[in-house]
């Protein structure tokens, strides 16, 4: 049972380049998020998913797009990357109706702008 | 809207010390509350949590904390620190209804022990 994989987990990009981010789960669970992590601020919710087919924008969500066509998968695409958007991008994961069980993070993608 | 304060950036405690990190939420009725740890270069792993009954929850690696609705607090406990557990905590608060029950986190406490 792996949990929540990312990949890659450090990747520099250049300012207008574009690259997606992979997150994956074996858990089946249904709920994932992805958060970006800054000095400071704490983890900040970017996008989210309830379902395969399902996705709604979080706290944050300019400049990141993405999409659930499985149950396992969750990518985030970052279309023209910016050096704003350098940071540590967290994927999490949980089941529905155990909001008391918290999520299950993956490890993070370290993603520098230049 | 729910949101969460951690009021110590950073604390500096001795190996055996006791240690105590505050946690103050906002939500409009009970929420879960959680407690995360980050080592550097780690994910979050969750320390414990609360979602009802008795108001003081225990954990994993001998941490605790108490929810305190009158104050809107969930401070994290441990009797004695080791130096292992210097590392990055976060508090988060979720939602108890609705279809995404979001988490909504603090902006973290970093704990140094020193020897």
């Amino acid at each position: 049972n792996a949990g929540v994989t990312q990949t890659p987990k450090f990747q520099v990009l250049k300012t207008g380049q574009s690259m997606t981010l992979q997150c994956a789960q074996d858990m089946n669970h249904e709920y994932m998020s992805w958060y970006r992590q800054d000095p400071g601020m704490g983890l900040r919710l970017i996008h989210y998913s309830v379902g395969a087919g399902i996705t709604d924008q979080g706290e944050v969500p300019n400049g990141y797009n993405v999409s659930r066509s499985t149950t396992e998968d969750f990518p985030l695409r970052l279309l023209s990357a910016a050096p704003s958007q350098t940071s540590v991008y967290f994927c999490a994961s949980r089941t529905p109706g155990q909001e008391n069980y918290g999520y299950t993070f993956g490890s993070g993608t370290r993603l520098t702008v230049v | 809207a729910q949101s969460v304060t951690q009021p110590d950036i950073h604390i500096t405690v001795s190996e055996g010390a006791s240690l105590e990190l505050r946690c103050n939420y906002s939500y409009g009725a009970t929420p879960y509350l959680f407690w995360y740890v980050q080592s550097p270069g780690q994910g979050l792993q969750l320390l414990l949590k609360y979602f009802s009954g008795d108001t003081l929850v225990q954990g994993i690696k001998g941490f605790e904390a108490e929810f305190k609705r009158s104050q809107s607090s969930f401070n994290l406990r441990k009797p004695s620190v080791h130096w292992s557990d210097a590392a990055e905590y976060f508090c988060a608060v979720g939602g108890r209804t609705g279809t995404a029950s979001k988490l909504t986190f603090g902006t973290g406490t970093r704990l140094q022990v020193t020897l």
